[in-house]
This record gives C-alpha cells, structure tokens and sequence, in this order.
C-alpha cells in the first residue's frame, strides 16, 4: 500500500496570508489527524478527523481549521499566518477503527516557512 | 514542560552499545507509544504500550511502563549506525489525545 502522502513538501508564505494543506491517508484508513512540530515547542497535536467529522482538538487557535472529505483526504488551513506558524506540519492515518485511535502512520510533512 | 519530558535529550555511543531512554508524563493514559524521526524516513511508530502492560520487547527494542511512577524507558540493545535518530514517546490521555514528549537525538559512532 501506498504511505501517507502530503502536499506540498515545501511552501513559503508571508504574514497575514493564508495556507492550505492537504493529506491522503493510507488506502482504508478512515481517521486522519494534523501535527505542528517546531523546535521550540515540539510536536504538537492539532485535530483529528474521522469520517468527516472532526473527533478531537487540540489546543490551538480558531486560525487553525481542517476538514475531511468522504475519500478521507483532509486538508487543513492555517488562515492570517503569523511568524510563529513557520513549522513542520505532518499528517498522520490511523487504521478503521470506531473508537480511539492508536498507531498513526505519519506523511513526510510539509515544512511551511512564514516571512 | 507541563505535559512530561524526556532524557537525556542527547545521547552518543559506540555501534554496538545498548541505549536507554526515559519518558515521564503527568496525566492518566490510555497507553504509550515510541516513535523514531528520521530525515530519510520521517516519523515512524515503534512500539505501543497499554497502560496494564509491564514491559513488551519487539525486535531489539525494549519498553518498560511504570504506571505508578508516570515513566517509560526505551531501551535499543546492540545499537547499528542505522539506529541514529530522533525518539520519541506520545502518550494517549484520557481525552484520546496523542501527547508527545521532547524527544532525545541518539547518535550512533561507527
């Protein structure tokens, strides 16, 4: 099977822009969930989608939104960007499963840096 | 950090040397998970532990869960250069939550 693909590897954005990213799961996979990962700050839970609909959230500002579509493919956007948004974004699927989910399967992420 | 740490956060030995690492969390969970970060193969999941378990071994890896104490170590024995690499532990809390810890860079000589 195929692994978690993320696109675009590479983005560079100014302030006040907005970004939108986007991830395919693993063939199967119904749950899809977004890290941040920045030096200062570590990797840090974003939200996780499962069937369309967002299943958790982490702590993180209302700029930060995402969504999933039936082929669960997810995007996520990070609107009015700020310095401190530059980061390595990863996404991660989890096998079908109704309850919590366990091992993720992570994309090589997209480093997004804000000018 | 308010969520847990990890030590040491750098670690260097000889290919050959077995290599520990230490995990603490501060919540209640649901189980534990080691992961390794690479720059070739990016964020890759080791071993999970659930919070009944004592200890699991999978290949050269060995995780040992201390409830009690909040703690978790991983230990790599008869470390290859291959092993070099971030690690780190994510916890699943109460609120299904994968909450990661800093990580340790381990750095394997030839």
């Amino acid at each position: 099977k195929a692994g978690v693909t993320q696109t675009p590897r590479y983005l560079i954005k100014t302030r006040g822009q907005q970004v939108t990213l986007s991830c395919s799961p693993i063939s199967g996979h119904r749950s899809v969930s977004w890290y941040q990962q920045t030096p200062g700050q570590g990797l840090q839970f974003l939200f996780e989608y499962f069937s369309e609909t967002q299943r958790n959230k982490g702590n993180f500002p209302g700029r930060f939104s995402g969504r999933q579509f039936s082929n669960s493919r997810s995007e996520m956007n990070v609107s009015t960007l700020e310095l401190g948004d530059s980061a390595l974004y990863l996404c991660a699927s989890s096998l079908p499963k109704i309850g919590p989910q366990e091992t993720q399967y992570f994309g090589p992420g997209t480093r997004l840096l804000v000018l | 950090s308010q969520q847990g740490e990890e030590d040491p956060q750098a670690l260097s030995i000889q290919e050959g040397e077995n290599a520990t690492m230490n995990c603490s969390y501060k919540t209640s969970i649901n189980n534990l998970q080691w992961y390794r970060q690479n720059s070739g193969r990016g964020l890759v999941h080791l071993i999970l532990i659930r919070s009944n378990e004592r200890e699991k071994h999978s290949g050269r890896l060995r995780v040992t869960l201390d409830t009690s104490k909040k703690s978790s170590s991983l230990l790599i024995t008869a470390s290859r250069a291959a092993d070099t690499a971030s690690y780190f532990c994510a916890w699943m809390d109460s609120n299904y939550q994968l909450i990661w810890g800093a990580g340790t860079k381990l750095i394997i000589k030839p």
